[in-house]
């Protein structure tokens, strides 16, 4: 198992476009979460799954942001008409349901909004 | 409610010299607490957690923390840092019944000089 896995790691996108993150969790891991990053800021929480179930998205930072994970595996994160605001660094982790574990990260997707 | 604060920002030590990263959390429940350490150019890993028992947790690399629920404290030491230890330290934690989601602090950007 080669950890939690993000593509890609850069991207690029001018203001307006659309763009779509994935994630690949450790696939034991039934639990996934998107997490976003700011200069000088500690992770903050965006949305998890349980499976294939969103079990909250009400940080989801506007409705421009949305989140699936279709078949409990993979996840993917799309952010429509983006804005500058939205440059940031994109996060993934995974998780057992217990938690006891703590979490895995993935290196992130890094969104410059042109 | 949950939430975490960081009071150092910056940090620069010596080598050899003796780590103490504050971290203070804000919630009323039973919570998880974590450390999670980022190196230059990597993703996040986790450092240690403490979750129940004995408040005093060793990690890796040398690494520990103290939780003292009465002052809702889990400081962060290393007897002797190394220029290794050069990384962003992140304290996050995670109340009962939050569904496993983490709350992080700002991050203390350490820098350990020769």
């Amino acid at each position: 198992d080669t950890g939690v896995s993000q593509d890609p790691r850069h991207k690029i996108t001018k203001r307006g476009q659309n763009v779509t993150f994935r994630c690949d969790p450790i696939s034991e891991h039934n639990r996934l979460y998107w997490y976003r990053q700011t200069l000088g800021q500690g992770p903050e929480f965006l949305t998890y799954f349980q499976n294939e179930a969103q079990l909250e998205k009400s940080r989801l930072l506007s409705d421009r942001f949305s989140a699936e994970r279709p078949k409990g595996s993979f996840s993917t994160l799309e952010i429509q008409r983006t804005e500058q605001g939205d440059s940031a660094m994109y996060l993934c982790a995974s998780s057992l349901s217990e938690g006891t574990g703590g979490y895995t990260f993935g290196s992130g997707t890094r969104l410059t909004v042109v | 409610a949950q939430s975490v604060s960081q009071h150092n920002h910056h940090v620069i030590l010596s080598e050899a010299a003796s780590l103490e990263l504050g971290c203070n959390y804000s919630y009323g429940g039973t919570v998880n607490l974590f450390w999670y350490v980022q190196y230059p150019g990597q993703h996040l890993q986790l450092l240690l957690k403490y979750f129940s028992g004995d408040p005093l947790v060793k990690g890796i690399k040398g690494f520990e923390a103290e939780f003292i629920k009465s002052k809702f404290s889990f400081n962060l030491r290393k007897p002797s840092v190394q220029w290794s230890d050069t990384a962003e330290y992140f304290c996050a934690v995670n109340g009962a019944g939050g569904g496993n989601k983490l709350t992080f602090g700002t991050g203390t950007q350490l820098k350990v000089e020769l």
